[in-house]
């Protein structure tokens, strides 16, 4: 599969735990997008990176998360002292120069 | 006022209908525009990019006009394969890569 895979698919969690979920580019693409959708929205951009270097960030982004991408390469989201208000799902896209990006299949985050 | 606007329908349409969507956007320094499908439950998929020009896929056209801030999707003989969830992007502003994504427009085309 040469798409952009997400790890887990669906992760269940009890408020106050910490989550991290994973996301593997396509393998040339070295832009790297994270994005929340909540039932009946569109995504909601989080963050970008380009290769290793984290570019953009959105005001959603709280203390709470925070995103890396070591090695250029995959990337983590994590979700510290996780909340009700984060169930939602959590995709990653990649893109190579221009602004179309290929998403992932995503995470589904439900928190109890 | 959103940054994205779309009617979010549903439309429901015959097979072998044309069925227009619009979408209009805030942001005048926005440079990059798409259509973007999404099936129930699963990820949102490229359509097409939309140019200055306006471009055609087959049976998908998109326009945009900038005066007006609106882009449109132009499906024509629609397919039962057609019915998903269309959304309407922008990037947020010139030199960055963050997309901005409408609502979407809900289609269903019936037997």
């Amino acid at each position: 599969d040469t798409g952009v895979s997400q790890d887990p698919r669906h992760k269940i969690t009890k408020r106050g735990q910490n989550v991290t979920f994973r996301c593997d580019p396509i393998s040339e693409h070295n832009r790297l997008y994270w994005y929340r959708q909540t039932l009946g929205q569109g995504p909601e951009f989080l963050t970008y990176f380009q290769n290793e270097a984290q570019l953009e960030k959105s005001r959603l982004l709280s203390d709470r998360f925070s995103a890396e991408r070591p090695k250029g390469s995959f990337s983590t989201l994590e979700i510290q002292r996780t909340e009700q208000g984060d169930s939602a799902m959590y995709l990653c896209a990649s893109s190579l120069r221009s602004d179309e990006q290929f998403f992932g299949p995503g995470t589904r985050l439900t928190v109890l | 006022r959103k940054e994205v606007e779309q009617d979010p329908g549903p439309f429901n349409v015959p097979e072998g209908a044309t069925v227009a969507f619009n979408c209009t956007y805030s942001n005048s320094a926005s440079q990059s525009f798409f259509w973007y499908r999404q099936d129930c439950r699963k990820e949102p998929k490229l359509l097409m990019s939309v140019y200055s020009s306006g471009n055609e896929d087959g049976r998908f056209t998109a326009q945009l006009n900038r005066a007006s801030q609106y882009i449109s999707l132009l499906i024509r003989d629609s397919k039962l394969s057609d019915s998903a969830t269309y959304l309407c992007v922008v990037n947020k502003e010139t030199g960055r890569r963050a997309l901005t994504f409408g609502s979407g427009t809900r289609l269903q085309v019936q037997p």
